[in-house]
């Protein structure tokens, strides 16, 4: 595998439902996103991790809850979500979080449907 | 705080028609400038990025120049193909002297669509 992958691709829970989000990064990389992509708003930053450390939390709900056991792995935790939630989401990495010149590599996302 | 317009979409062109897609940012400090674009059912991939002020960016016959003057990262490309349908985000990391935070800050999203 190269790159950054994400598993599961599609999910489809309901709101009593307890699921995990993976994402892996094979890049060698310091620093690790998870980004919400809904239809018709800009992609939205949910956490970082940098050498495994979440450094930033952007005022996302409690039902959301993410876990970075090293820096090649990233989790996201779902439980009891709305319909709301429904999105893209998105996981990402970069070479390290602090210098902005360092592009970030996107996996290519779980469509989550909340039913 | 920082921000990012880019155009709204969606953009239908003719295959072979010159491209424009306009992109203005507001940031207190030195920001990179990227290109992303997504195709459907994926994720965001890079397409171009500039460092500093009158830096171009290029790749897959696209080109962005990073305008601090006018605060603009335009994207264009002289000939589309109807492979080059997709969503194209402009999107800047925001920073300061002597720091970053390096968070991406990206626009709404430009629906370009190819016709044969």
């Amino acid at each position: 595998e190269t790159g950054v992958t994400q598993t599961p691709r599609h999910l489809v829970m309901g709101m009593t439902n307890k699921k995990s989000l993976k994402c892996e990064q094979h890049l060698g990389h310091n620093a690790m996103y998870w980004y919400k992509q809904s239809a018709k708003k800009p992609l939205e930053l949910m956490f970082v991790y940098s050498l495994e450390e979440r450094v930033e939390n952007n005022s996302v709900p409690s039902r959301f809850s993410p876990e970075c056991p090293n820096s090649s792995h990233l989790f996201l935790h779902l439980h009891t979500l709305q319909p709301e939630d429904s999105a893209l989401y998105l996981c990402a990495s970069s070479q390290d979080r602090l210098l902005s010149s360092y592009e970030q590599y996107f996996g290519p996302g779980t469509r989550l449907t909340v039913t | 705080g920082d921000s990012v317009t880019q155009m709204e979409g969606p953009v239908t062109l003719s295959e072979e028609a010159f491209l424009t897609i306009n992109c203005t940012y507001t940031a207190t400090g030195y920001p990179s400038l990227f290109w992303y674009v997504q195709y459907p059912g994926e994720g965001l991939q890079l397409l171009l990025k500039a460092t500093k002020a009158d830096d171009k960016g290029s790749n897959k016959g696209f080109e962005a120049t990073y305008r601090k003057e006018t605060t603009s990262f335009h994207l264009e490309k002289g000939s589309v193909q109807v492979s080059d349908s997709a969503v194209y985000f402009c999107a800047l990391s925001d920073r300061w002297d002597g720091g970053s935070q390096g968070n991406l800050i990206f626009g709404k999203g430009t629906k370009l669509s190819v016709k044969p």
